[in-house]
């Protein structure tokens, strides 16, 4: 069954310190992984998108890894900001005859002062 | 550029009532979306679009219907509302499948009573 599983569920650090998010999916035939920010109220925004040949993708502070090999990414934030504050979301995208796209549960992300 | 566009922002309908979710965007996209969120669940995904005058079924269609006259405008329906449609509905588009950006509207919270 195709799945795309994340954690931790939520995850609270103070302002200034790294975290690291977690993705591991069972999709096959893998496509592309991507990673998304979602502000409380607001819609999914991408952070990066990635093929089964790219190993690392950054967006500022956000650095997302992949392993197509043991279906695993993880998307690392540096020196952590209040305002990264959000849910993070992984998507995994799968062709079998059409297009499938299938969206992670998220992490809550709490940065605290 | 205002990107995707959905109103109501905030809907209360009673059982058994009928309504229209809007969703606009201007980027020229021919592939637009809707998903629902749900707590503690990935987006799912309900209709989508390739293109003006194509629709297809998503993972949860039931109760939905939408039409696409125009690249612009991707409208959902709701036929008869169940509590069980209580939930968050975004509308996305896109320029294609595969590594295209997906860009989200900011949302329609909708409150089944």
């Amino acid at each position: 069954k195709n799945q795309v599983e994340q954690s931790p569920q939520s995850l609270i650090i103070l302002e200034g310190k790294n975290c690291t998010l977690q993705c591991n999916y069972t999709v096959s035939p893998f496509s592309n992984l991507r990673w998304y920010k979602q502000d409380t109220g607001r819609g999914p925004v991408s952070l990066t998108i990635m093929t089964f040949s790219e190993n690392t993708k950054s967006n500022g502070r956000y650095t997302a890894t992949l392993d197509a090999d043991t279906k695993q990414s993880s998307l690392h934030i540096t020196a952590s900001q209040l305002s990264d504050s959000a849910s993070y979301i992984c998507v995994v995208s799968f062709n079998t005859g059409g297009f499938k796209t299938i969206f992670g549960a998220g992490t809550r992300l709490f940065v605290k002062a | 550029n205002a990107g995707v566009t959905q109103t109501p922002k905030f809907q209360v309908l009673k059982t058994g009532q009928s309504m229209t979710l809007q969703c606009a965007q201007d980027m020229n996209h021919e592939y637009m979306s809707w998903y629902r969120q749900d707590p503690g669940m990935g987006l799912r995904l309900i209709h989508y679009s390739v293109g003006a005058g194509i629709t297809d079924q998503g993972e949860v269609p039931n109760g939905y219907n939408v039409s696409r006259s125009t690249t612009e405008d991707f409208p959902l329906r709701l036929l008869s509302a169940a509590p069980s449609q209580t939930s968050v509905y975004f509308c996305a588009s896109r320029a294609g499948t595969g590594y295209y950006e997906q860009y989200f509207g900011p949302g329609t919270r909708l409150t089944v009573t």
